[in-house]
């Protein structure tokens, strides 16, 4: 089955700089990529997604990058917010709903 | 509209107890998935329905068992239960279209195996 490794585990950044958490991939015909994001205590929401037909997408603050050849996507949130913390998790799948999920990035923006 | 709803939302169970978790999913979806949430570990698959029938399945052993009514709800069953069990349990819905979207997780349900 797929599996999804996710780097780093923790990542402490200053108001203001940017983010960035690396995810790979071992099935090559994996083709959906969601990245979610948990606050402490509530339910993971949907931040971004990028199929395997696109290389790049954004939205405001937040990029996520996909390079097949190698596996491996990328989520970039440039000017981080205090709000900004929070665990995120990518994912994997072959466009079904069978995702699976990286271990997770904690993120803490120091103010 | 109304999110989706997963009942109970804490329980405690001993070993070799089974225990039933509900979710409710936002009408109008007809996918529901279930995960399992440990610290460490991120989200495991478990199962996902879609018009009363498994589509997806896991690696979690037979133990581990759901169902999805004709109004799209859902039940998971974990049976024997086990330490290693204890655990947040998240459902999520979704259109459950042909192609892979977005998730509407529940807030879960935490299992506290003693």
């Amino acid at each position: 089955g797929e599996n999804v490794e996710q780097h780093p585990s923790t990542l402490s950044v200053q108001e203001g700089d940017s983010a960035v958490i690396k995810c790979t991939y071992s099935d090559s015909a994996s083709n959906y990529f969601p990245w979610y994001k948990q606050e402490l205590g509530k339910r993971p929401q949907l931040i971004i997604d990028i199929r395997s037909n696109v290389g790049e997408k954004k939205d405001q603050r937040i990029a996520v990058t996909l390079n097949k050849t190698a596996k491996h996507f990328s989520l970039h949130i440039t000017e981080t917010q205090p709000e900004d913390s929070a665990v995120y998790f990518c994912a994997a799948s072959l466009n079904d709903y069978k995702l699976s999920f990286g271990a997770g990035t904690t993120v803490t923006v120091r103010a | 509209k109304a999110g989706v709803t997963q009942t109970p939302r804490y329980l405690i169970k001993t070993r070799g107890q089974q225990v039933t978790l509900s979710c409710s999913p936002i009408s109008g979806h007809r996918s529901v998935s279930w995960y399992q949430q440990t610290p460490g570990q991120g989200l495991q698959f478990l199962f996902e329905y879609f018009s009363e029938t498994q589509r997806n399945k896991g690696n979690f052993p037979g133990r581990f068992s759901g169902r999805q009514f004709s109004n799209s709800r859902s039940e998971m069953n974990v049976s024997t239960l086990e330490l290693g069990d204890s655990a947040l349990y998240l459902c999520a819905s979704s259109l459950g279209g042909r192609a892979a979207g977005e998730l509407f997780f529940g807030e879960g349900s935490r299992l506290t195996v003693l």
